[in-house]
């Protein structure tokens, strides 16, 4: 295992199209979180799973974002009706637990036209 | 509500100096803080985790010392070389939550 794998690397959408990323966390880790990142600035905490449990999600999280995680491996993060201020590096990152290390993928760059 | 800052914003040094990057975090209940380093369009890549407990964590050139009732933190990065040019970001993980709280970076150059 190779380490938190994210996909796609890059996607452009078109303003009011629905789009979907993957995020595969290292096996044992139990823990997932989504992160947004804008140009200049730290990554913003979106939602937190404890296996298949949605557990925290941040008011950046909007009626428009949703995101999954069947079974407590791999998730989605799905961005409906996207706008131009969607535009973000969307990063994902697991951890086996409270206390230890997150470690992070190499995120999803969304560019909204 | 947590708050990270950290100063400088930008740093430019030459090779082989011995540099120091700061964070300060607003709210001391604490789990634990964790420097990152990201290069341009990439994702973070840890370098150091420090408990609330410890007082100091090493690894190779870099160093990063916990002063939690301050609310501060610093990264030591021992005789610079190019290839540590990337932006380094310091996060809290607070006792109140599971999401980790970002600065927002400094970008260091080190020019050869």
């Amino acid at each position: 295992d190779t380490g938190v794998s994210q996909d796609p690397r890059h996607k452009i959408t078109k303003r009011g199209q629905n789009v979907t990323f993957r995020c595969d966390p290292i096996s044992e880790h139990n823990r997932l979180y989504w992160y947004r990142q804008t140009l200049g600035q730290g990554p913003e905490f979106l939602t937190y799973f404890q296996n298949e449990a949605q557990l925290e999600k941040s008011r950046l999280l909007s009626d428009r974002f949703s995101a999954e995680r069947p079974k407590g491996s791999f998730s989605t993060l799905e961005i409906q009706r996207t706008e131009q201020g969607d535009s973000a590096m969307y990063l994902c990152a697991s951890s086996t637990n409270m206390n230890t290390e997150a470690f992070f993928g190499q995120g999803t760059r969304l560019t909204v036209v | 509500k947590q708050e990270v800052t950290q100063i400088p914003a930008a740093l430019s040094v030459p090779e082989g100096e011995n540099l120091v990057l700061n964070c300060s975090f607003t709210d001391s209940a604490i789990y634990n803080l964790q420097w990152f380093r990201q290069d341009p369009g990439k994702g973070l890549t840890s370098l150091l985790l420090i408990q609330s407990s410890q007082r100091e964590q090493t690894s190779g050139r870099l160093n990063a010392s916990l002063d939690k009732s301050s609310g501060r933190s610093t990264l030591y990065i021992a005789a610079s070389q190019p290839g540590d040019s990337a932006t380094y970001l310091c996060a809290v993980k607070g006792t109140s939550g599971s999401r980790l709280t970002f600065g927002e970076g400094t970008q260091l150059t080190v020019n050869p």
